[in-house]
């Protein structure tokens, strides 16, 4: 069974682009959620979706956005980057519907310049 | 008061020995407890995971629940160098279902 796929793997940005995440979950996953994580502040929540919808969403500012597909693939959108949005972005999948173990893929190092 | 907090290390613990890494967590409701290892450069990888009050047990790690206490361990027996990584704790928030995780404990086994 593949596991949590996220592309790219590598991202260099200057400040005020735009970037997106794609992350595609292990099969027959439906819940996806994204995570920051950075030296300072650890794993910090950005938001989940369920079945095409967000379930929840973290404390992070509005250029942070999501999407999820039909086919559970979602992906993940900041816009007017700042030097500050520096960190690996993790996406992990869960089955849902009470299983909700996570499952990580590899990441994606953004770095803003 | 932080929702999920742990020590951040790091821990030194003599190969062979046990290794007992805390957690303890805000939500009294919680009901999903995980365990992530997350070695340097790498994604965090799911090694245990408890529901219930109690032990756990699964090969050389066995996860710890006192929900009373509101907070879980992770010991693992027989430390080999391969264990030295960080350690996440993580919970899943009873109120809107969302995993929370701290921010690690760094454990370095010492051949």
């Amino acid at each position: 069974k593949a596991g949590v796929t996220q592309t790219p793997r590598y991202l260099i940005k200057t400040r005020g682009q735009q970037v997106t995440l794609s992350c595609s979950p292990i099969s027959g996953h439906r819940s996806v959620s994204w995570y920051q994580q950075t030296p300072g502040q650890g794993l910090q929540f950005l938001f989940e979706y369920f079945s095409e919808t967000q379930r929840n969403k973290g404390n992070f500012p509005g250029r942070f956005s999501g999407r999820q597909f039909s086919n559970s693939r979602s992906e993940m959108n900041v816009s007017t980057l700042e030097l500050g949005d520096s960190a690996l972005y993790l996406c992990a999948s869960a089955f849902g519907g009470g299983d909700d173990r996570a499952f990580f893929g590899q990441g994606t190092r953004l770095t803003v310049v | 008061q932080k929702e999920v907090e742990q020590n951040s290390g790091p821990l030194s613990v003599p190969e062979g020995a046990i290794a007992s890494l805390n957690c303890t967590y805000s939500d009294r409701g919680s009901q999903s407890f995980f365990w992530y290892r997350q070695y340097s450069g790498k994604s965090p990888e799911l090694i245990m995971f408890i529901y219930s009050n109690g032990d756990k047990e699964d090969g050389r790690f066995t996860a710890q629940l006192n929900k009373a206490s509101q907070y879980v361990s992770l010991l693992i027996r027989d430390s080999q160098p391969s264990d030295s990584a960080t350690y996440l704790c993580a919970v899943t928030l009873n109120r809107d279902d969302k995993i929370i995780f701290g921010k690690g404990t760094r454990l370095h086994i010492l051949p």
